[in-house]
């Protein structure tokens, strides 16, 4: 099972929007809605902002937000702010009890 | 709060066998509705599904790593474990151990994680 492909880094200015894109297959991300995102910063174990696609977890800010079309998933981030600067992974379900992580994304605040 | 702690050598010889333990504080470990998990990464690399385990139920693993990993649970101890046999320097990595929710399908508490170093 291949590692579901992200970009290797994005970047943004305070307050602007952007989106992390996670590109699997037809076995994965395109049929099950079972995405997840993680955001971790240097040094820290990953904290989870999405799962099942696009629900945020008691206590994420709404700035994060996901969604998923055909075979990619997406992650973006609203308002972008200094502390969102960091490694985001995304997660999918790839059938017979098996999950995938992502390649991961750096995100950079300008 | 629920609290995930990894144990165990840091350093392991090339062939051998690493052995990791995850303590689990301030929660059940026998709820059916979670699984317990591991989750590597390399050094300034990503991370990696090792696999997971319930208390009751078979175990999953990463196919990669199917024929050399075995996760297990001890209720007894509030523990997960996890051994990976016949290591090579592509073994090192830190390992994350973590809660697995089965209703939503997402690692909902991690530990800090464990460097574990493969080298003579």
């Amino acid at each position: 099972q291949s590692a579901l492909t992200q970009p290797a880094s994005v970047s943004g200015s305070p307050g602007q929007s952007l989106t992390i894109s996670c590109t699997g297959t037809s076995s994965d991300v395109g049929t099950y809605n079972l995405v997840s995102w993680y955001q971790q910063h240097p040094g820290k174990a990953p904290k989870v902002m999405i799962y099942e696609g696009s629900k945020r977890p008691s206590g994420v800010s709404n700035r994060f937000s996901g969604s998923k079309s055909g075979n990619t998933a997406s992650l973006t981030i609203s308002g972008l702010q200094a502390e969102d600067e960091a490694d985001y992974y995304c997660c999918s379900y790839a059938g017979s009890s098996i999950w995938v992580f992502g390649t991961g994304t750096k995100v950079t605040v300008l | 709060q629920l609290q995930l702690q990894e144990s165990g050598p840091g350093l392991v010889k090339p062939s051998e066998t690493l052995s990791l333990t995850c303590t689990v504080s301030g929660g059940s470990i026998s709820s059916s509705t979670y699984f317990w998990g591991w989750i590597r990464q390399p050094p300034g690399k990503g991370l990696e599904w090792v696999g997971i385990a319930s208390y009751s139920g078979t175990p999953y693993y990463n196919p990669s790593l199917k024929r050399r990993v075995t996760i297990s649970v001890d209720t007894s101890k509030i523990q997960c474990s996890l051994k990976l046999t016949s290591v090579t320097a592509a073994d090192t990595a830190i390992y994350y151990c973590a809660r697995f929710s089965d209703d939503s399908d997402y690692f909902d508490y991690w530990g800090q994680g464990t460097l574990v170093t493969v080298s003579s």
